[in-house]
């Protein structure tokens, strides 16, 4: 089955600098990509996403990336903020069975 | 407003004691699950439903169970419930997996 591995476990940047997160999957047929943002005492909430037909998407200071070869994807965060300080999840899922594949997630601290 | 509701935020109890953790969303969408979230272990899914009397079994589905009688609800039921079963657990729903899964706020388990 899919096993999804995501890495930094912790990640700690100046406030301003970009961060960036990366993700491996194991499964070739995986085609859909999300990230999700789980801030204190919340659930994790989708912040993007990407599927298989696309190599790159951007939402103002997010980007993810997919390469597809390689089975990996890597989410961009740019000019980090206080607010993006959270844990950040990565998953996969084949569109046939909606199951997300979840990575171990991870901390990211923006240092003011 | 678009949510998913759980009941109860909090909630402690004894070794045995049956409890049932609710969750209900106003999106009518087809997919519901659950998972549990416990320190360094990240997201696992404990059971999903596709859609009305539709459920199966996610990662760790021991100990629960779950029903599926109307589109909006799919309670969480701990019968025997154990110490092991202490964690945070989410309710999340999607729309057949498309535009990402909406959660919960979460039910923080502690049973004694």
């Amino acid at each position: 089955g899919e096993n999804v591995e995501q890495h930094p476990s912790t990640l700690s940047v100046q406030e301003g600098d970009s961060a960036v997160i990366k993700c491996t999957y194991s499964d070739s047929a995986s085609n859909y990509f999300p990230w999700y943002k789980q801030e204190l005492g919340k659930g994790p909430q989708l912040i993007i996403d990407i599927r298989s037909n696309v190599g790159e998407k951007k939402d103002q200071r997010i980007a993810v990336t997919l390469n597809k070869t390689a089975k990996h994807f890597s989410l961009h965060i740019t000019e980090t903020q206080p607010e993006d300080s959270a844990v950040y999840f990565c998953a996969a899922a084949l569109d046939s069975n909606y199951q997300l594949i979840w990575g171990a997630g991870t901390k990211l601290i923006i240092k003011p | 407003e678009a949510q998913v509701t759980q009941n109860p935020r909090y909630l402690i109890t004894v070794t045995g004691k049956k409890l049932t953790v609710t969750c209900s969303q106003n999106m009518n969408h087809e997919y519901m699950s659950w998972y549990r979230q416990d320190p360094g272990l990240g997201l696992r899914q404990i059971y999903y439903s596709m859609n009305v009397e539709v459920t199966d079994k996610g990662d760790v589905p021991e100990g629960y169970k779950v029903s599926r009688k109307e589109k909006r609800n799919f309670p969480l039921i701990l019968e025997s419930p154990s110490p092991n079963q202490t964690s945070l657990y989410f309710c999340a729903s999607s729309f057949r997996g498309e535009g990402g899964y909406t959660f919960g706020s979460g039910t923080r388990l502690t049973v004694v």
